[in-house]
């Protein structure tokens, strides 16, 4: 069955970095087209990447543009976000989702990972 | 952006009774490709990882129950419960996936009465 696994969250200082990865299993990585979607103590859902299935195409929210970078290696099964210059408002549970054959449509999403930017 | 907005904020529904969640947004998310709403719904217990419950603003995913079931065109949709479990006790969201961002509506909060 399909499985996410998020690892890397934690707490940094303001201005500080953080390294998510997401390990996948359960189905044809190569194929599918990966997110990361977050969600702030008490609030609700935010999309904030995407990156297409072969990696050609990424795309930022643009709350992150600019300090976040995300990548997906297919022969590793892992999808990777890198946070520079994070902000306290960055604090949130950070997830991972497939796609499904339509473009935005979240089938499957990891567990997730909590960062907390504080000083 | 596309912004989605959701009512009510939260709803308390005593168990068997049906459960309607509305969802709006600021334009229209029907695509002219396919003649398809690009909407889904999700539902996200506490502890636990939003799950799909539907797409297409009317498809169920597979292995959802039939309880659960999704109407609506252009700017104004609705998710609907029939027969309310204890198990439905969830933050429900209304997605769009027409345009980039990709945008939820604030979620509602279902209760039991």
């Amino acid at each position: 069955q399909v499985q996410l696994v998020e690892s890397g969250g934690g707490l940094v200082k303001p201005g500080g970095s953080l390294r998510l990865s997401c390990a996948a299993s359960g189905f044809t990585f190569s194929d599918y087209d990966m997110y990361w979607i977050r969600q702030a103590p008490g609030k609700g859902l935010e999309w904030i990447s995407y990156i297409y299935r072969i990696g050609t195409a990424i795309y930022y929210a643009d709350s992150v543009e600019g300090r976040f970078t995300l990548s997906k290696d297919n022969d590793k099964k892992s999808l990777n976000l890198q946070m520079d210059s994070l902000r306290v408002e960055d604090s949130a549970v950070y997830f991972c989702a497939s796609g499904s054959e339509v473009r935005g449509v979240f089938e499957y999403w990891g567990q997730g990972a909590l960062v907390t930017v504080s000083s | 952006d596309i912004v989605m907005t959701q009512s009510p904020d939260s709803l308390a529904v005593s168990l068997g009774e049906r459960a309607t969640i509305n969802c709006k947004s600021s334009q229209s998310v029907l695509a002219t490709s396919n003649n398809k709403n690009n909407l889904t719904w999700y539902q996200h217990k506490p502890g636990q990882p939003p799950k799909l419950l539907i797409y297409w603003a009317s498809t169920r995913k597979s292995g959802v129950p039939d309880r659960f079931s999704g109407s609506g065109s252009g700017t104004d949709f609705t998710l609907t419960i029939t027969s309310l479990q204890a198990e439905d006790v969830a933050v429900y969201y209304c997605q769009q996936f027409y345009a980039l961002p990709f945008t939820f509506g604030q979620g509602t909060k279902l209760e039991i009465k």
